[in-house]
């Protein structure tokens, strides 16, 4: 069975830094490329970031480029994403998501606050 | 950015019904489109991709059909459990997803 769980949410000031984690089983990690989406408060969707396979190419959206790092550990399953200079429009449930087109498999999400 | 225009934003509907959902994009995603549900408090699940591809898992009462720049989600035979906000989603180019359908018993 697929799981993507998500740890490393929590309440963050604006302009400070955040690094969520993302544990994934039940697939073989590297031969997939994996990907962040946010959902504001009783908002939609919104793709966050795509990494390749091999974690030699990334891709962000013009919102968090510049600001958010997508990394991988195929060594230990594990995907990230490094948030700097948050600001209260990142506030949201950031979601693990397999693949890079369509999304198959979801974690349950954590839960980011920017706010003073 | 491809823009994803996803109408109506809300509906409502009767058991046994049968409901139409739209997406329109704003130039060709050439059948690069999925469907998502999301129920309260919990994750979005795949139901459609490539437009017409059912998700394994996903009822057959559920139907993607769609091309170039217009697509839409029918759902056969309404149940309960179908009460959701539904989103669309294009892959053609980077993912953009539409602002979604709460759907609601009538």
């Amino acid at each position: 069975e697929v799981q993507l769980v998500e740890t490393g949410g929590g309440l963050v000031q604006p302009g400070r830094s955040l690094k969520l984690s993302c544990v994934a089983s039940g697939f073989t990690f590297n031969n997939y490329w994996m990907s962040w989406t946010r959902q504001a408060p009783g908002k939609g969707l919104e793709w966050v970031a795509s990494i390749t396979n091999s974690g030699g190419s990334t891709y962000y959206p013009d919102s968090v480029k510049g600001r958010f790092t997508i990394s991988r550990d195929n060594a230990q399953n594990t995907l990230y994403l490094q948030m700097n200079s948050l600001r209260s429009e990142d506030t949201a449930t950031y979601y693990c998501t397999r693949g890079d087109n369509w999304f198959a498999y979801w974690g349950q999400g954590t839960l980011v606050t920017v706010s003073s | 950015d491809i823009r994803m225009t996803q109408s109506p934003a809300s509906l409502s509907a009767s058991l046994g019904e049968t409901v139409n959902i739209e997406c329109l994009a704003s130039e060709d995603i050439y059948s690069d489109l999925a469907w998502y549900q999301q129920k309260p408090g919990k994750s979005p699940q795949l139901l459609i991709y490539n437009a017409n591809s059912l998700q394994n898992g996903v009822p057959s009462r559920f139907s993607g059909s769609g091309s170039g720049t217009q697509y839409s989600l029918k759902i056969n035979s309404l149940q309960s459990e179908d009460v959701a906000t539904y989103f669309c989603q294009q892959y053609n180019n980077y993912p953009t997803f539409g602002a979604g359908t709460k759907l609601e018993l009538k």
